[in-house]
């Protein structure tokens, strides 16, 4: 398996433009999720799914943000309109999910590192 | 909520000794552990876990210990090498629980 997949690696893009960022889970995996990093506030859960469903999205920051997860293998987080503040690395991360074998071992994409200018 | 706190925020070793890097804990129902490392560029992947009814637990050279009294649970790593070198993140939850709170990370620097 090639992991979990994240596109795009590098996102530059001006304040008030709208920025998707996609991720394709690991086959077989039912729990996805959004994280975002920064030096001052670390690694932040932002939202999860489990079987495609949103469970849990109270650490996404403000009506700005919004994730999808169409199917079983795609998922995006999208920020419309973007801001400065905005800019971090966003991780996408894979689990078994519950009931599953290693069901709460989270791996993670690389990342896509958004700059908004 | 949970709170996980982690020390220290920097650790620099030289090659070959040993790094410990603790965290603790707020949420007695937390019972689930893991360790991740992040390499430069990278996202990060688990190196060891460890459940609330086992007190340590070790691979190689690394190593995990829990107190889930006191609330506090440990890395270690013994005879350091430079690809040791990442930031490594301590994390809790409850088991089979979807929500993992991470520490603020600790950046270990192994000094050849």
């Amino acid at each position: 398996d090639a992991g979990v997949i994240q596109s795009p690696r590098h996102e530059v893009t001006e304040m008030g433009q709208e920025v998707t960022l996609r991720c394709k889970p690991i086959s077989g995996h039912n729990s996805l999720f959004w994280y975002r990093q920064t030096m001052m506030r670390g690694l932040e859960l932002l939202i999860y799914f489990n079987n495609n469903v949103p469970i849990d999205d109270s650490g996404m920051p403000e009506d700005r943000f919004s994730a999808k997860m169409p199917n079983a293998s795609f998922s995006t987080l999208k920020i419309q309109p973007s801001e400065p503040r905005d800019s971090a690395v966003y991780f996408c991360a894979t689990s078994p999910g519950q009931g599953f074998s290693g069901a709460n071992v989270l791996t993670f994409g690389a990342g896509s590192r958004l700059t908004v200018l | 909520g949970e709170n996980v706190e982690q020390h220290p925020s920097t650790l620099s070793v030289q090659e070959g000794d040993s790094a410990v890097i603790k965290c603790t804990y707020s949420d007695s129902a937390s019972n689930y552990f893991p360790w991740y490392k992040q390499e430069l560029g990278k996202g990060p992947q688990l190196i060891i876990d460890i459940r609330s009814n086992v007190g340590e637990k070790k691979d190689q050279r690394i190593a995990v210990t829990l107190n889930k009294t006191a609330k506090h649970f440990s890395l270690h790593i013994t005879e350091t090498q430079p690809e040791d070198s990442a930031v490594y993140f301590c994390a809790a939850s409850e088991d089979y629980g979807q929500n993992f709170v991470f520490g603020p990370g600790t950046r270990l620097s192994v000094l050849p």
